[in-house]
């Protein structure tokens, strides 16, 4: 079964600390992406990868980190500066092309206890 | 930069009326544009993309470089379109930048 998977569903955090969060796909993509989506700001990216190995800051990238040592992988960490963690954040891939198309998971909702 | 603004957060109409989602962008180059999809529960989707100039579902959109929009339109509403609809724009190097939706509501 083909796709995106992010994982936990839910994941909860005590102030101060670190929290990674996955994503996997068996989509064959070269570019992934990570969006926060908060309610009434839509998908803000936070970090893209276009390819294994090479990584760019999207608009809200201050307090989290990313890596792409595989090209099925693109991780992210959510760190303690971070100032507002709390959200649903969302994992993508997207084919090649003119036609491109992105994929998305289901998402993580991260909540700071 | 590139941005994508969606003014309206919520629409909201009756059955068998027509739609219009609006969405404006910047970019200092040729985009690439699309809107995409969230129903209740599920993933978000791709619903089309200019580049094609396709029908999907019965929506449209036309991309009008002069004034920089790329509003989503559909003749007759039906309550099984209400969702969460975005915009997005592609530039140059795949960065992907969407728009901030619009929750459109389908009332009988």
């Amino acid at each position: 079964d083909g796709g995106i998977t992010q994982s936990p569903k839910y994941l909860f955090r005590k102030e101060g600390q670190n929290v990674t969060l996955s994503c996997e796909q068996n989509l064959n993509h070269d570019a992934m992406y990570w969006y926060r989506q908060d309610p009434g700001q839509g998908l803000r990216l936070i970090y893209y990868s276009q390819i294994v190995n090479d990584f760019q800051k999207g608009d809200i990238a201050e307090g989290y980190s990313v890596s792409r040592e595989k090209k099925e992988s693109f991780p992210l960490t959510v760190t303690s500066a971070q100032k507002n963690p709390t959200a649903f954040y969302l994992c993508a891939s997207t084919t090649p092309g003119w036609d491109t198309e992105a994929f998305f998971g289901q998402g993580t909702r991260l909540t700071v206890v | 930069a590139q941005r994508v603004t969606q003014p309206e957060k919520l629409l909201s109409v009756f059955k068998g009326a027509p739609v219009e989602l609006k969405c404006n962008y910047s970019y200092s180059g040729s985009p690439e544009l699309f809107w995409y999809v969230q129903y209740s529960r599920q993933r978000l989707q791709l619903l089309l993309r200019h580049i094609s100039r396709e029908s999907i579902k019965g929506f449209t959109a036309d991309l009008n470089k002069g004034e920089t929009s790329f509003h989503l339109k559909k003749p007759f509403a039906q309550e099984e379109d209400s969702a969460m609809y975005y915009c997005a724009l592609t530039g140059g190097g795949n960065k992907l930048t969407f728009g901030t939706g619009t929750q459109l509501k389908v009332e009988l």
